[in-house]
């Protein structure tokens, strides 16, 4: 079935770095744009960044530009976010979805990941 | 950006009862080549993913219960829940598509049971 599973969140300190990944299934990767979706503790849903279905194209939040870099493996159907110069407000539930439509990408998400949680604490 | 609002923060309501959220953008998402809204209705249980609903304002994504429904066009929409029942306890967010690349959510509204 239609699948998203994140990977790679954990504990790391104020200025570093980690990686994320989410592993897609089901659905054809290579044909999709790919969205990152945060919820920090207590918060609403905030997007953070999206790959276009080719990688070609990626856009970020105005909040983490410049930090964080989306990229992806279409031979591994694989989406990932690379976290760098961490701040404790980045902590939050990171969640890859998937675009609802084909091609670049529309906006609307229709396939979510369970989630992976980033604590950045000293 | 576009800012999305949504009223009321929460609200509980008795089982088999109408369920209506409200949400405003700070401007149209309608676009006008194409008549369509680029507003999107999600539903986020606790521990699991967000599930949309609904998107281009009105039209239900496959398999979700015939109760939800988008209206709205421009600046206003309304998803209802005509019948609540007990798994619909949850966050509703709206979110903006128009604005490509910079989506944007509203708040959240969190539906209970009375």
């Amino acid at each position: 079935q239609v699948q998203l599973v994140e990977s790679g969140g954990g504990v790391v300190q104020p200025g570093g770095s980690l990686r994320l990944s989410c592993a897609a299934s089901g659905f054809a990767f290579s044909s999709f744009g790919m969205h990152w979706v945060r919820q920090a503790p207590g918060k609403g849903l905030e997007w953070v960044a999206v790959s276009s279905y080719d990688g070609t194209k990626t856009f970020y939040a105005d909040s983490v530009k410049g930090r964080l870099t989306v990229s992806r493996d279409s031979s591994k159907n694989t989406l990932f976010l690379q976290m760098n110069s961490l701040r404790p407000e980045d902590t939050a539930v990171y969640y890859c979805a998937k675009d609802l439509s084909s091609g670049d990408y529309l906006g609307a998400m229709d396939i979510w990941g369970r989630g992976t949680k980033v604590t950045v604490s000293s | 950006d576009i800012v999305m609002t949504q009223s009321p923060d929460s609200l509980a309501v008795s089982l088999g009862e109408r369920a209506t959220i409200d949400c405003k953008s700070s401007q149209s998402v309608l676009y006008s080549s194409n008549n369509l809204n680029y507003l999107a209705w999600y539903q986020h249980k606790s521990g699991q993913p967000p599930k949309l609903l609904v998107y281009w304002a009105s039209t239900r994504q496959s398999g979700v219960p015939d109760r939800f429904s988008g209206s709205g066009s421009g600046t206003n929409f309304t998803l209802t829940i005509s019948s609540l029942q007990a798994e619909d306890v949850a966050l509703y967010y709206c979110q903006q598509y128009y604005n490509t690349p910079s989506l944007t959510f509203g708040g959240g509204t969190k539906v209970e049971i009375k």
